[in-house]
């Protein structure tokens, strides 16, 4: 059974970093493009960043040059770190996994991030 | 950047069809992916590749895309089928979502 599970979402002021991480199961997360999504509150869904089965990294513009996407192949685990954070980076973050025809066939729980003074 | 645009909302008696809609420039040529999200809940892709729904996605959800339009059918809506819907295409090296669609069920 695939199982994507997020941690490390919480309180932060603006400016400052967080890391979140996606615990993959039932599947090796480099065979697999993998994600991250983001809900901010009363809004829609925002894709934020991709790392491809290559390794190559692509981001939204909102986040370019402060996020970065990797992975740990022996953890099996898909890392976000967020460097300085903006109040409008509030969201719930979700990591998944790309299915068929560059769809999202598996999603975690959402991990909630706040930035706020 | 490439937008698809949604309704915000979609109001339906239980039982009618609900038809939500998606438009982005030659959306019928990349492929469309359509979610669920529930309050609290994380979302659900109901159509994949334009017209494929996932093992367990019910049989009344179907969906089509041509032109410069994708579409999400609901035949029977019920009840349970309140929520959130958002569609998604790739456009270069991007996830595109649309603003998504508050079905109402009532």
């Amino acid at each position: 059974e695939v199982q994507l599970v997020e941690t490390g979402g919480g309180l932060v002021q603006p400016g400052g970093s967080l890391r979140l991480s996606c615990a993959a199961s039932g599947f090796i997360i480099n065979s697999k493009y993998m994600s991250w999504v983001r809900q901010a509150p009363g809004k829609g869904l925002e894709w934020v960043s991709v790392i491809y089965t290559s390794g190559t990294t692509y981001y939204a513009d909102s986040v370019k040059g402060r996020f970065a996407i990797s992975r740990d192949n022996s953890e099996n685990t898909v890392y976000l770190q967020m460097n300085s954070l903006r109040v409008e980076d509030t969201a719930v973050y979700y990591c998944a996994r790309e299915g068929d025809g560059f769809s999202y066939d598996s999603w975690g729980q959402g991990t909630p991030v706040t930035v706020s003074s | 950047s490439y937008e698809l645009t949604q309704a915000p909302s979609l109001s339906v008696s239980p039982g009618q069809t609900a038809s939500i809609t998606c438009s982005g420039d030659k959306l019928g040529d990349k492929f469309a992916s359509w979610y669920q999200k529930k309050p609290g809940q994380s979302p659900v892709v109901v159509i994949y590749q334009d017209v494929k729904r996932p093992s367990g996605i019910p049989e009344r959800f179907s969906a089509s895309n041509s032109g410069n339009t994708a579409t999400l059918t609901i035949s029977g809506t019920q009840t349970m089928d309140e929520a959130d819907y958002y569609c998604q295409a790739w456009d270069n090296n991007n996830w595109v979502f649309g603003g998504g669609t508050k079905l109402t069920v009532l």
